[in-house]
């Protein structure tokens, strides 16, 4: 079975140019989380998709940001106009839904993540 | 916002030595989690911890949630050279229902074994 997957995974653009990461999740995984990770720093969570609905975006840094699930399968994150500050490694990560109720932690699966440079 | 204080930062170890690292944070946690990081890849879980106090091992790593549900540390024993990578705690809350929310991570051990 694959594992979540990200592309690109590296991207170096320049500053007030747009970039667009896209983020496949395991196959049947309708919980779909976005991170990022500042250099050095811990990884920061962005937004949770529950199938092609955001359940939270308390994480999203502003409105430059822009995350789609259409469908409920694959998602984006658009950046635009980027800044400097935007650099740093985005990972994307799915989990199932806890059909049970149970109360136990979901295992997340990452992806490899996409290092972003913004010049 | 929430924050996790991770410590050490880094440690630099010989290859067979034991490794101990901690998360503390202000808040409670109902789940606390260690991942690893190899370069190139994103996180895997090592352990998962869901009862204050419960201690939980994974072969040579054994990691502890702390009674009062702040702090969490994770022992390695007789270190490889393929435990190097970067250590990541993490903190869960658990709303119930049919979705879980979102991870709080620490700042991350980098771990380098000597042979």
């Amino acid at each position: 079975e694959a594992g979540v997957t990200q592309f690109p995974s590296h991207s170096v653009i320049e500053k007030g140019q747009t970039v667009t990461l896209r983020c496949d999740p395991i196959s049947g995984h309708d919980n779909l989380y976005w991170y990022r990770r500042v250099m050095g720093k811990e990884i920061k969570f962005l937004l949770h998709f529950v199938k092609e609905s955001k359940q939270d975006e308390s994480g999203m840094p502003n409105n430059r940001f822009l995350a789609e699930r259409t469908g409920g399968t694959y998602s984006t994150l658009k950046v635009q106009p980027a800044e400097l500050e935007d650099s740093g490694v985005y990972f994307c990560a799915s989990s199932p839904l806890n059909l049970r109720g149970a109360v136990r932690a979901d295992t997340q699966y990452f992806g490899p993540g996409t290092r972003l440079t913004v010049l | 916002g929430q924050q996790l204080n991770q410590s050490p930062q880094s440690m630099f170890i010989q290859e067979g030595e034991d490794v101990s690292m901690n998360c503390t944070s202000s808040s409670i946690f109902n789940t606390w989690l260690w991942y690893k990081q190899d370069p190139g890849e994103g996180p895997v879980l090592l352990i998962a911890l869901y009862k204050a106090g419960e201690l939980t091992s994974n072969g040579r790593l054994t990691a502890q949630f702390g009674i009062t549900r702040k702090d969490s540390f994770l022992n390695i024993s007789a270190s490889i050279p393929s435990d190097v990578g970067i250590y990541f705690c993490a903190g869960q809350r658990n709303a119930g229902g049919t979705s879980y929310g979102k991870l709080t991570f620490g700042q991350g051990t980098i771990l380098t074994v000597h042979p």
